[in-house]
């Protein structure tokens, strides 16, 4: 079984709507989550921290649910520059030195 | 923006060639990262160093190996390119303090192509 695990899509959007989708992580002693944007051949780049209270960065929305191992990311009114792959990340709880685990991505699609 | 650097961007070679990519940091971040992801594919870490002369292989093996003797430096060396090599390398680096992960940031990345 994979340390992070998400919905490889994708999901079909239309501008202007609500996307919502989930991550699974399978070790209960990880501390830090993250959620990383990837566009199509180009690097991951850090969206937002995923904090236990949940945090918001304009449109975007993340939770965490450390009782069933899960986080979130809800994308309000979708742009089509949201068009990505969105990795779920998360550190590896026996090591304290700062490696992280990638979920394979979840793939957005906004269309006009 | 993350001020870390990927040299070259794009790299076709031939097999058997030695090839070193570079990636360089200017954060002053102590741990660095290698990752290599094929197109669609998830990243997989094959290398990372906690510090100056620390590097350790990571999750997926690789026949590359690198160097740590510089806190900003983190080059990568394939000492006989191989198709099998073809991918692209992201280099990361993270700061923070021991016993807390941080958010890495990424270089741009290399395109490796051995023919």
């Amino acid at each position: 079984r994979k340390e992070v695990e998400q919905d490889p899509g994708p999901f079909n959007v239309p501008e202007g709507a609500t996307v919502a989708f989930n991550c699974t992580y399978s070790n209960s002693a990880s501390q830090s989550f993250f959620w990383y944007r990837q566009d199509c051949r180009k690097e991951p780049k850090l969206l937002m921290s995923v904090y236990s209270s949940g945090n918001e960065d304009g449109r975007f929305t993340a939770q965490l649910n450390r009782a069933s191992q899960y986080i979130s990311l809800l994308i309000r009114d979708s742009k089509l520059s949201d068009s990505a792959t969105y990795l779920c990340v998360v550190n590896e709880a026996t090591d304290s030195w700062g490696k992280l685990q990638f979920g394979a991505g979840t793939q957005v699609v906004v269309t006009p | 923006e993350a001020d870390i650097y990927q040299t070259p961007r794009y790299l076709v070679i031939g097999t058997g060639k030695k090839i070193t990519l570079e990636c360089s940091q200017t954060m002053g971040h102590d741990k660095m990262y290698w990752y290599q992801q094929d197109p669609g594919m998830e990243l997989h870490l094959i290398h990372y160093s906690y510090g100056v002369n620390s590097t350790e292989k990571g999750d997926l093996s690789s026949e590359s190996t690198v160097s740590r003797i510089r806190t900003e430096h983190f080059p990568l060396t394939l000492e006989s390119a191989r198709p099998s090599h073809t991918s692209q390398y992201l280099c990361a680096s993270s700061g923070g303090l021991a016993g807390v992960t941080y958010e890495q940031y990424f270089g741009p990345g290399t395109r490796l192509t051995v023919t």
